[in-house]
């Protein structure tokens, strides 16, 4: 059974650079049978698709926040990462990382707990 | 601002039907597939509909989907006051090379 984790600090300055990790247990990242994604949800509001990978190549970015996301991946340890840059308030929400499969690609079967991340000085 | 419109809101009795709705064009749902999510308070998404109107496991028949045209539809038959939550549709923008989401609906039982 496929489950993912995430972690990382709950309390970011402004302008600094959010990043956060997701673990995968019971399944590879490097499984072409998947794509994996960060999903966000700020307090009161709906949910945003961040980005996501594929393999070990193809990653997307929602072009709204394109300029500062990155995700990467380390195989070694079955997981991967979201870096988000120049956070402001705005950026103050539930991080999920979710799976989809490759033939369903709004299809987020598998999700995270979330993690809490808060933007302040 | 989503790209999809649903209702902010629907409410029924329990054992009632409710229907949401989600709407786009011809280049976003019009042009993919659709899937439903449930949100309960201080949980993750759960996927409710993948492929306009496919049920993944142990998700009940009282749920169903279906798509006409650019406009998407959610079910829900004997609404149970477990089915309270925030439900979201989302699809695949081909033009964005992005998913989205609707704005969300809040489903109330009565």
């Amino acid at each position: 059974q496929v489950q993912l984790q995430e972690s990382g600090p709950g309390l970011v300055k402004p302008s600094q650079t959010l990043s956060l990790t997701c673990s995968v247990s019971g399944g590879s990242i490097t499984s072409h049978s998947h794509y994996w994604s960060w999903i966000r949800q700020p307090a009161g509001k709906g949910l945003e698709w961040i980005g996501r990978f594929h393999g070990t190549v193809d990653t997307n970015y929602n072009p709204s926040l394109q300029s500062r996301v990155t995700i990467s991946r380390d195989t070694s340890k079955n997981e991967f990462s979201l870096k988000l840059s120049s956070v402001t308030a705005a950026d103050t929400a539930i991080y999920f990382c979710a799976r989809a499969p490759s033939n369903s690609w709004e299809a987020f079967d598998i999700w995270g707990q979330g993690t809490v991340v808060t933007v302040s000085s | 601002q989503s790209v999809l419109t649903q209702p902010p809101s629907v409410s029924a009795a329990p054992g009632q039907r409710v229907t949401i709705s989600c709407s786009g064009s011809s280049s976003d749902i019009g042009d993919s597939y659709i899937s439903w999510y449930r949100v309960l308070p201080g949980t993750a998404p759960q996927l409710l509909i993948y492929d306009n109107n496919q049920r993944p496991t142990g998700i009940p028949d009282r749920f169903s989907g279906s798509k006409i045209g650019a406009t998407g539809i959610l079910d829900i038959t004997g609404l149970q006051t477990g089915d309270e939550a925030d439900y979201y549709c989302a699809t695949w923008v081909g033009r964005l090379t992005a998913a989205e989401f609707g704005g969300g609906t809040k489903v109330t039982v009565l």
